[in-house]
């Protein structure tokens, strides 16, 4: 079953602007990861913020997460043609350790 | 060694045909995942190990049937697919699991397609 939902489905923007994703959740959660997907290859983790973290960085990322409104977001600053990726949201429950997967976006950095 | 290893990268088969997709992995994790992944869809959990004991089935079909031989490897093994079990087959692994901040390592994935 799917746990989460992101927004927008895909995004294309111009190298040098910024990426920002959503992603929203329906049940409670432990922590919330981000990971990146290159077209036909396994995941990358790229970030993970626990429930009781506003805020993470990590390099040009900034995860930020509102468990009121059970919602996180990406963003990624400066981005480069080598972000063009699928971005995936990951949540696993505080009933259950299952990790799973939003719906993602895809993204594209025209160089 | 931060790598997750699968085998074959690419695998064609029939629909009577038995395969098997090989995992391995030599962080010294416990746990050890596969995913079924279709095309622009989330990766999809199918099976989890913990210390080489299978802890969650998500009610998968018993022509997919798991095996954890020792704590480096995982096997898939195929038998009797149906085309819409064609997919991206992922193995991942994590230190443990259960402690809510597990971080998966995953490897490159192998490729399915079913005739």
């Amino acid at each position: 079953s799917q746990q989460g939902e992101e927004d927008p489905q895909a995004l294309s923007i111009q190298e040098g602007e910024n990426a920002t994703m959503n992603c929203s959740y329906k049940t409670s959660i432990n922590n919330l990861q981000w990971y990146r997907q290159n077209s036909g290859r396994g995941l990358v983790h790229l970030i993970l913020i626990r429930s009781n973290e506003r805020e993470k960085h990590s390099g040009r990322l900034r995860v930020t997460l509102d468990t009121s409104k059970k919602s996180s977001s990406l963003l990624i600053t400066a981005s480069r043609a080598a972000d063009t990726a699928s971005y995936f949201c990951a949540t696993d429950t505080d009933s259950s350790y299952k990790l799973i997967f939003g719906s993602g976006t895809r993204l594209l950095v025209r160089p | 060694d931060t790598e997750v290893t699968q085998t074959p990268k690419h695998l064609v088969m029939g629909m009577t045909n038995k395969k098997s997709l090989k995992c391995e992995q030599h962080m010294g994790h416990r746990a050890m995942y596969w995913y079924k992944q279709k095309a622009k869809k989330p990766p999809e959990l199918m099976f989890v190990y913990s210390y080489e004991k299978l802890s969650i089935n998500e009610s998968v079909p018993s022509r997919f049937s798991p095996e954890c031989p020792n704590s480096s490897l995982l096997n898939l093994h195929l038998h009797a697919l149906q085309p819409e079990d064609s997919a991206l087959y992922l193995c991942a692994s994590s230190q443990e699991t259960g402690s809510g901040n597990e971080k998966l390592f995953f490897g490159s994935g192998t490729q399915l397609s079913v005739l």
